[in-house]
């Protein structure tokens, strides 16, 4: 079945520190990928997306680009702030039809802290 | 506009005992999803509904669990019989149609279900 692999975690860095998480995907066809974002206290938002291969999906200044022949889709920013500080997760959605079709399979999330 | 609300926010409930937790979507969204978030277990998908109807029931953990949609808005998850491993945070999500590249979900605050 499908699966996500996150780096484990967690991530300390200091305010403006380069940030990479690493994800990489098992899935059969081509599947749509996803950056999800949980802020303390907050629920889940989408942080980002890519639906083909060689996409870069970009939101607050976090890019990912959809690499199909690593099945990878790892999380940069080049400055992160404070209130960067969250758990992250990758997740994928399969794209072909089936009784499964559209839910989300997630990493095991990345606690990221950022000291000032 | 408003956005996902479930209810309650948190649960205390004793083992043994059912609970239902509630989903309210974003109006005019057919696609609901019921995920749940555990120390254990991290991010893993329960059920999902397109309209009223539910097609794929395997993430359910056991017969213990059932959902319902009605008028194909609010959505209940219903567990039996509640015991210890059933802690965790139930989530619930939705979006405007089922599937296709890139579809977003919206997700809800959750429920975090306590059973002593």
């Amino acid at each position: 079945g499908d699966s996500v692999t996150q780096m484990e975690g967690p991530v300390t860095l200091s305010e403006e520190a380069f940030l990479t998480i690493n994800c990489t995907y098992t899935a059969t066809g081509y599947p749509s990928l996803f950056w999800y974002v949980q802020y303390p206290g907050e629920g889940l938002q989408l942080l980002l997306k890519a639906t083909k291969a060689d996409d870069k999906g970009s939101n607050k200044g976090f890019e990912a680009t959809y690499r199909k022949e690593t099945t990878s889709f790892h999380l940069e920013k080049g400055s992160v702030q404070v209130s960067d500080s969250a758990v992250y997760f990758c997740a994928l959605t399969a794209n072909a039809g089936g009784t499964s079709y559209g839910k989300l399979t997630f990493g095991q999330g990345t606690i990221l802290t950022v000291h000032p | 506009g408003a956005g996902v609300s479930q209810s309650p926010s948190n649960k205390v409930t004793e083992k043994g005992k059912d609970v239902e937790l509630r989903c309210d979507p974003i109006s005019g969204h057919t696609a609901l999803y019921w995920y749940r978030q555990s120390l254990g277990q991290g991010l893993e998908f329960l059920i999902y509904f397109q309209g009223n109807s539910a097609p794929d029931k395997s993430g359910l953990p056991s017969d213990r669990f059932s959902a319902e949609r009605t008028g194909g808005s609010v959505s209940t998850l219903t567990i039996q019989r509640t015991q210890q491993e059933d802690s965790a945070v139930y989530l619930c999500a939705s979006s405007p149609v089922l599937g296709g590249p890139g579809n977003e979900q919206f997700f809800g605050p959750g429920t975090r279900l306590t059973v002593l």
